[in-house]
């Protein structure tokens, strides 16, 4: 049984690139959160999907995005790169929005 | 707004003994969950143990254990017969009640070292 994966582990960008992180949710569920945890520092939340819409948000700016599948698979999108986007993106699911997180591993993003 | 406090960035115990790790919280609901996250160098975060505020009972799972004080708003983490294993980054983390959907607010975060 499959729990969270998260692709890729690791990736650079430049200032201003757009970048692209996928998260496929545990077997049998299907919400996703996903979450920005900067060095040293507690996770902070981003966004939840669920049914293929976004149901909360967090404290972020528009140019943080996401998007849901009909697979329940989830991607976040990041424009106009910043140096303090740099952190681990950790997408969570559940079953429903109401259930306990299950989380991956992350993806280690660094902005140059 | 939920604010979550851990006022010990690193802590260090021998191994077999006992540690405490605290956190505080500061919330207007009157139900809602507290949870201690465990986050190793593979970098996942893994439930620890999780407290229903309605729930008087202080929750313990096998070597963890907590003390949660609703009205002074503390939850502190109690690691009996530490292990190597158990060295991580430990979270508090608050969610409202489950109606509310199951976002997370969690604190900066306590680094445990456990030394042979």
């Amino acid at each position: 049984d499959a729990g969270v994966t998260q692709s890729p582990t690791h990736l650079i960008k430049t200032r201003g690139q757009q970048v692209t992180l996928r998260c496929s949710p545990k077997s049998g569920h299907d919400t996703v959160s996903w979450y920005q945890q900067a060095l040293g520092q507690g996770p902070q939340f981003i966004f939840q999907y669920y049914e293929e819409e976004e149901r909360q948000r967090g404290n972020f700016p528009d140019r943080f995005s996401g998007h849901q599948f009909p697979n329940y698979s989830s991607e976040l999108n990041v424009n106009a790169l910043l140096l303090g986007d740099s952190a681990l993106y950790l997408c969570a699911s559940s079953l429903g929005r109401h259930s306990p997180l299950h989380f991956g591993n992350g993806t280690r993003l660094t902005v140059t | 707004a939920q604010t979550v406090t851990q006022s010990q960035p690193e802590m260090s115990v021998q191994e077999a003994e006992t540690v405490t790790l605290s956190c505080t919280y500061d919330t207007s609901e009157n139900n809602y969950y507290l949870f201690w996250y465990k986050q190793p160098p593979s970098r996942q975060m893994i439930l620890v143990i999780r407290q229903e505020a309605y729930k008087q009972q202080n929750a313990t799972e096998n070597r963890f254990s907590v003390n949660f004080q609703k009205a002074a708003k503390s939850f502190s983490l109690k690691i009996s017969d530490s292990q190597l294993g158990d060295t991580a980054m430990y979270f508090c983390a608050f969610m409202k009640h489950e109606n509310a959907g199951n976002m997370l607010t969690f604190g900066g975060g306590t680094r445990l070292m456990v030394k042979p």
